[in-house]
């Protein structure tokens, strides 16, 4: 059982565009929500993180926004470029216990120059 | 600069030998833990570990095997391997207590051949 869906599986964009990556969780004891970007070759490196309390996070061109009515969080890379193109994955964490993160399929960005 | 290191970083072996796949971090985390990933493709949760001594299978069944004698050190062991093995293991780490995220390795392409 999933217990974070990620959408889309894949997304291709032209350089200057917005893409937009969609996670959906049901757990509400989740209170920690990450993104994580992979390069072919690499490990998952943290890229941006949220939690509950507020609605929208900020860090350069990256930005998660965040439903907790709705349970869904959503990546927005702004003026995305070639080299963004990666496989991004949101996750999720409950604050007690092991903390351990739950993470989404993953989503392969493209961006076209 | 990475603080979880993994070695070696490709590996070629024959059907039926035996492998250890190292993982090392210095940051003195508690958990550590192993993935399983086709390139690109969802992160799989094979094994798990809260600290000395202490070991968990994860989500995906895996005939692996792994050990926690040092809280630094966590390989990853294969008795017998199979080209079903072929695939690329991550290692992560993460402090206890809170919700911080993980540190990813670089990886281990494995092909059995």
């Amino acid at each position: 059982q999933q217990q974070v869906k990620q959408s889309p599986q894949s997304l291709i964009v032209q350089k200057g565009g917005i893409p937009i990556i969609n996670c959906a969780y049901e757990n509400t004891a989740f209170d920690y929500f990450p993104w994580y970007q992979q390069f072919p070759g690499k490990g998952p490196a943290l890229l941006i993180a949220i939690r509950p309390d507020v609605s929208e996070k900020k860090e350069g061109r990256f930005t998660i926004s965040f439903n907790k009515s709705a349970k869904q969080f959503s990546l927005h890379i702004m003026d995305s470029q070639p080299g963004d193109s990666a496989t991004y994955f949101c996750a999720a964490s409950p604050q007690t216990g092991a903390n351990n993160l739950f993470f989404g399929t993953g989503t392969r960005l493209t961006v076209i120059p | 600069e990475a603080d979880i290191y993994q070695t070696p970083r490709y590996l070629v072996i024959g059907t039926g030998k035996k492998i250890t796949l190292e993982c090392s971090q210095t940051m003195g985390h508690d958990k550590m833990y192993w993935y399983q990933q086709d390139p690109g493709m969802e992160l799989h949760l094979i094994h798990y570990s809260y600290g000395v001594n202490s070991t968990e299978k994860g989500d995906l069944s895996s005939e692996s095997t792994v050990s926690r004698i040092r809280t630094e050190h966590f390989p990853l062991t294969l008795e017998s391997a199979r080209p079903s093995h072929t695939s690329q293991y991550l290692c992560a780490s993460s402090p206890w207590g809170g919700n911080y995220g993980y540190t990813f390795g670089s990886g281990t392409r494995l092909t059995v051949v």
